[in-house]
């Protein structure tokens, strides 16, 4: 059974840092890596896809990468503002074109002005 | 462009009364459907899946069901809610590449 795991599950940070979310997956045969922000009482909002044979997805100041033998993921934010502040998701798509998607709890992030 | 559409937005329910929610997607067509349920303090957890019209998979048992009666429309329902249906809802779809797109959620409150 997939597991995933997100560190940290919560971050405060002052505005203009750069800062980087791990995740983590305990099945390596994955079809994609997805990072999803959800804001408080909102749904989940997509920011980037990693599929299987990728290395690293880039949207603005957004960097993911992926380390798929090794089970890892990390998502590096540039230059942090406040409206970056939200519960980032990570979530792995089961080995097929039709696999189910597997979440980790979050990173809570706040990001002080 | 693709869209999924989900409504109401928030309702509360007294125990025992029905549910019914519904979520359509525009734009596309087959796509995998989802049922999502977002407990306060916990992670997402995958309710059904369906990957065609009158195709669904339970992934937990549970007071509820789901339903596809049409390519683009996904149906969750409960005959008798309990207190424990209260949770934040979430449908999706996804096609045979690509990512997942998320509706903007139902939160149900049963009172």
């Amino acid at each position: 059974k997939q597991e995933v795991t997100q560190i940290p599950a919560a971050l405060s940070v002052p505005e203009g840092e750069n800062l980087v979310l791990n995740c983590s997956f305990t099945d390596s045969a994955i079809y994609n890596l997805q990072w999803f922000r959800q804001d408080p009482g909102k749904g989940l909002t997509s920011l980037l896809l990693i599929q299987s044979s990728q290395r690293e997805q880039t949207s603005g100041r957004l960097n993911a990468s992926l380390d798929k033998s090794s089970g890892r993921s990390t998502l590096y934010i540039a230059a942090s503002q406040p409206g970056d502040s939200a519960t980032y998701l990570c979530a792995v798509k089961g080995g097929t074109s039709y696999g189910k998607l597997t979440f980790g709890q979050g990173t809570i992030l706040t990001v002080h002005p | 462009s693709q869209t999924i559409h989900q409504w109401p937005a928030t309702l509360v329910q007294p125990v025992g009364s029905p549910l019914s929610l519904e979520c359509t997607v525009e734009g596309t067509s087959n796509p995998n459907l989802y049922w999502y349920r977002q407990a306060a303090g916990r992670g997402l957890q995958l309710l059904f899946y369906s990957v065609g019209i009158g195709q669904i998979s339970s992934e937990v048992p549970q007071n509820l069901s789901a339903s596809r009666p049409q390519d683009r429309q996904f149906i969750l329902s409960s005959k008798k809610l309990l207190l424990s249906d209260s949770g934040f809802y979430l449908c999706a779809w996804s096609g045979a590449v690509g990512g997942y797109t998320f509706g903007s959620g139902t939160r149900l409150t049963v009172v």
